[in-house]
């Protein structure tokens, strides 16, 4: 078991471009979430996925925004045409359906800073 | 809508002192409640959760909480501080049924403990 993955850890970018950010969960886990984490805030939900069915979308989720989980393994979350207010980490977690209630494993998170 | 206060934004203590770290919640049925801590550099861990049934809980590291259902109240204790407890602590909310993952966070509690 090596913990949720998420790349880059780091992202600086100018604004107007668009950035994409990767997340490997557990390997034997279904769920995967996004949250987003502002400096001073708690994470706040995007989406989460169940396999590859993208289940919800938070209404934090602009239409410049979009996610994906193609095979129901790794997720994308991309950003197009990046605004200063999207600043913030992005937080990736992943559960089991069948394991522990509630139990969310987060990775380090991707900071993204838009100039 | 569910939602989580944490009244303290930082809290200082001394190495061996006790704590209690403030939660609390709305939402319209019984809540899950957990507690989160976030070490500078690392993912979210889960310190403990509460579903149902006995309302003083045991997680891991030391720490307890008590659900107060009157109070709407899941505050996080630990009787004896040590160093490495020093991080950011959150209390979030889950709703009840599928995808009970989605969390709300409240805005955390920053710990600092002095020797």
């Amino acid at each position: 078991d090596t913990g949720v993955s998420q790349n880059p850890r780091h992202k600086i970018t100018k604004r107007g471009q668009n950035v994409t950010f990767r997340c490997d969960p557990i390997s034997e886990h279904n769920r995967l979430y996004w949250y987003r984490q502002t400096l001073g805030q708690g994470p706040e939900f995007l989406t989460y996925f169940q396999n590859e069915a993208q289940l919800e979308k938070s209404r934090l989720l602009s239409d410049r925004f979009s996610a994906e989980r193609p095979k129901g393994s790794f997720s994308t979350l991309e950003i197009q045409r990046t605004e200063q207010g999207d600043s913030a980490m992005y937080l990736c977690a992943s559960s089991s359906s069948g394991a522990t209630k509630g139990e969310l494993f987060f990775g380090e998170g991707s900071r993204l800073t838009v100039l | 809508a569910q939602s989580v206060t944490q009244p303290d934004i930082h809290i200082t203590v001394s190495e061996g002192a006790s704590l209690e770290l403030r939660c609390n919640y709305s939402y319209g049925a019984t809540p899950y409640l957990f507690w989160y801590v976030q070490s500078p550099g690392q993912g979210l861990q889960l310190l403990l959760k509460y579903f149902s049934g006995d309302t003083l809980v045991q997680g891991i590291k030391g720490f307890e909480a008590e659900f107060k259902r009157s109070q709407s109240s899941f505050n996080l204790r630990k009787p004896s501080v040590h160093w490495s407890d020093a991080a950011e602590y959150f209390c979030a909310v889950g709703a009840q049924g599928f995808g009970n993952e989605k969390l709300t966070f409240g805005t955390g509690t920053r710990l600092t403990i002095i020797p």
